[in-house]
Parts: C-alpha cells; structure tokens; sequence
C-alpha cells in the first residue's frame, strides 16, 4: 500500500523556522495538503495544493514540494504552533503520514 | 459556515455494530467536486481514513476494514452514516468526518472538520 513518510518529533526553539517533511513514492506527482492538530482538538488544514494558504491561516506557514518530497515550513515558530502535523495525498483514496510532533521550547 | 457533527454511542461491546452519523450543514452532500470522509484516530496514535462517499454517490474504503464498512448519504437530511461491524476493542478511537474538495481533478483537501466523537470497544 502506499505509504507518506514523515518524522516522528521535531523540536525548535521560538522563533526558529521549523521544517516538517513528507516522502513518498511518486509523490512527485500527487498534490500535498497540511494538517495542523493540536492537543485535544481536530485537525485543521493548513496548507493546500503543496503551497496554498486557506484564509486565515498565519503568513508563517508555508509549503513546498520537489520530487518524492514535500516541506510544510513553519518561519517564526510560535509556542502556539506546537502540535501534530500531519501531510495527506489524494490517490484516488485519502493517505495521511504518520505525523510529525512538534515541540516548541 | 460550514460545519459537521458526529453522532452515535460513546461505548460499544465487542462484535457489535457501530453506527456513527455525520450530519452537515452549510453545504450539500451533493455538490459537485464535494465529498465526506470518515476518519478515526486511536488515543495517542496517527489519523486513518476510514471510508468516504462523494457527490456523485461514489465510494471507497479502507482496505484492511473494507469487510467491515458501509458508507451512505441520506440528502433530504443533510447526513451521511458510517457502519462498522465486528466492533474491536483496538477500534477504541474519535472518530471523525471531514468535509472533502476536489481542488483539482487529482487532489483532495480535507477544508472542515467535525469535533469528533470518542468511542470506546469494551465489554
């Protein structure tokens, strides 16, 4: 089965840039979306189509993709930033990584 | 203002059948390129997709619990019902239902959220 692939933990010091990543095979031809889930709540999408913003969320966030990877970049890190992430593919079903913990301190 | 509410029993005994219902509002589950996936999250663990029913009555299913699911919209009551049978102590999990776009032909997003409701498999 096909498989995204994401760090188990990060942890940045505020106001450092923080970089969550994603691998997959042939990833390269799949868009990419972020999730945001902090503790207690639900996720919430915070980037679209590798590099789209919804309204309402911070300029800080950010996204890339090249090849097999996609970045979710987080510039200024805020403690209010730390939380799961997770990324998520669309290959004709719904794939999501295995998320990435973020810790901010 | 799009929103989405679980509903269904917080405790389930092993081998029975589960019934959860996402009910919507600020959209139809017939709008063109629009969707509703069922996704559940074991405490502590990573998000898994479960099931989803698109606009166009098409389905899908996880492939390790495809046996075990059903998925259905009703409109006329803004709803879509999801079943799981052979209820599983490691089943204990929120459960969630998103809304689904297809920003692009081949690309999906997950825009809205349910809170969540937490069931717990025991007997």
């Amino acid at each position: 089965s096909y498989e995204l692939t994401q760090a188990p933990s990060l942890s940045v010091s505020p106001g450092q840039t923080a970089s969550i990543t994603c691998v997959g095979f042939n990833l390269g031809d799949k868009y990419v979306s972020w999730y945001q889930q902090r503790p207690g709540q639900s996720p919430v999408l915070v980037i679209y189509g590798d590099l789209r913003r919804p309204s309402g969320i911070p300029e800080r966030f950010s996204g890339s993709h090249s090849g097999n990877t996609a970045t979710l970049t987080i510039s200024g890190t805020q403690t209010m930033d730390e939380a799961d992430y997770y990324c998520q593919a669309w290959d004709s079903t719904i794939l999501f990584g295995g998320g990435t913990k973020l810790t901010v301190l | 203002q799009v929103t989405l509410q679980e509903s269904g029993p917080v405790l389930a005994k092993p081998t029975e059948t589960l019934t959860l219902t996402c009910t919507v509002s600020g959209f139809s589950v017939n709008n063109a390129r629009m969707g509703v996936s069922w996704i559940r999250q074991p405490p502590g663990k990573a998000l898994e997709w479960l099931a989803h029913i698109l606009w166009n009555d098409e389905t899908s299913y996880s492939r390790s619990l495809k046996s075990r699911l059903s998925i259905s919209k009703d409109t006329s009551r803004s709803q879509v019902v999801l079943t799981m049978t052979n209820m599983d102590p490691v089943d204990t999990a929120t459960y969630y239902c998103t809304q689904m776009y297809f920003y692009d032909t081949r690309a999906v997003s997950l825009d809205v959220w349910g809170q969540g409701t937490t069931v717990t498999v025991s007997s």
